[in-house]
């Protein structure tokens, strides 16, 4: 079975200043990568995704992504950060299978980011 | 990107009711809709997966005669939660994908309080 591991609960940051989350999963076959976002009482918002092809994966609001085989990582990044991108961050994963049920995905546990102005 | 929307968002009820919560794909045809439970500060964790015309598969642990998954049509999902009581409350998240789309919509949430 997958597992995805999200080792920040909370990661507190300045306005302005860069930030990394952090995403370790674990599976016996191929996977593809995705983080959301999560603003309160709202659901779940595609940030980017990997699927294949190159490794450095860009998304909206300027975050990007690296996927990296060896490590088994997929850390989440954002070279400045704003007020706004205060919120909950969701990696996961999706087995590279065909057939019901393929589309299903495990979350990590998720990061909450704060920026402080 | 393609839209999915639940409804309502925001559900009060009283102990032994039952609540319904409908998700729906406003501009694709969903062949799968999944459902995720969210405790407060926590990941989601799948309910059940359901694919139109058929029954829902249930992940272990999830009460399938407690929470009554409908997947009528390509465009809604509807999930029941049957004699609501307190610890049912929680925050209810559908999402949602077409044939070919390789790629989960997800709805807005519920959040269901049960008093």
């Amino acid at each position: 079975a997958q597992s995805v591991t999200q080792l920040d609960s909370q990661v507190p940051v300045f306005e302005e200043a860069p930030v990394e989350l952090r995403c370790n999963y674990s599976s016996s076959v191929s996977v593809y990568l995705f983080w959301y976002v999560q603003y309160p009482n709202q659901g779940l918002q595609l940030l980017l995704k990997y699927l294949s092809g190159s490794t450095l994966v860009k998304g909206i609001n300027g975050f990007e992504a690296e996927f990296n085989k060896s490590q088994t990582s997929f850390h989440l990044r954002k070279p400045s950060v704003h007020i706004s991108d205060t919120a909950e961050y969701f990696c996961a994963v999706r087995l590279l299978y065909s057939g019901a049920g393929s589309y299903q995905l495990t979350f990590g546990k998720g990061t909450k980011l704060s920026v402080i102005p | 990107g393609a839209v999915v929307s639940q409804h309502p968002s925001w559900v009060i009820c009283k102990s032994g009711t039952s609540v319904k919560i409908e998700c729906r794909s406003l501009d694709f045809q969903a062949t799968t809709m999944f459902w995720y439970r969210q405790f407060p500060k926590q990941s989601l964790m799948l309910m059940a997966t359901s694919n139109e015309g058929s029954k829902a598969t249930y992940e272990q642990g999830v009460e399938k005669d407690k929470f009554l998954i409908n997947h009528a049509s390509l465009t809604l999902s509807t999930l029941t939660v049957t004699s609501a009581h307190p610890e049912d409350s929680s925050f209810y998240i559908c999402s949602a994908t077409g044939s070919g789309t390789g790629e989960l919509f997800f709805g807005e949430g519920s959040r269901l309080t049960v008093l």
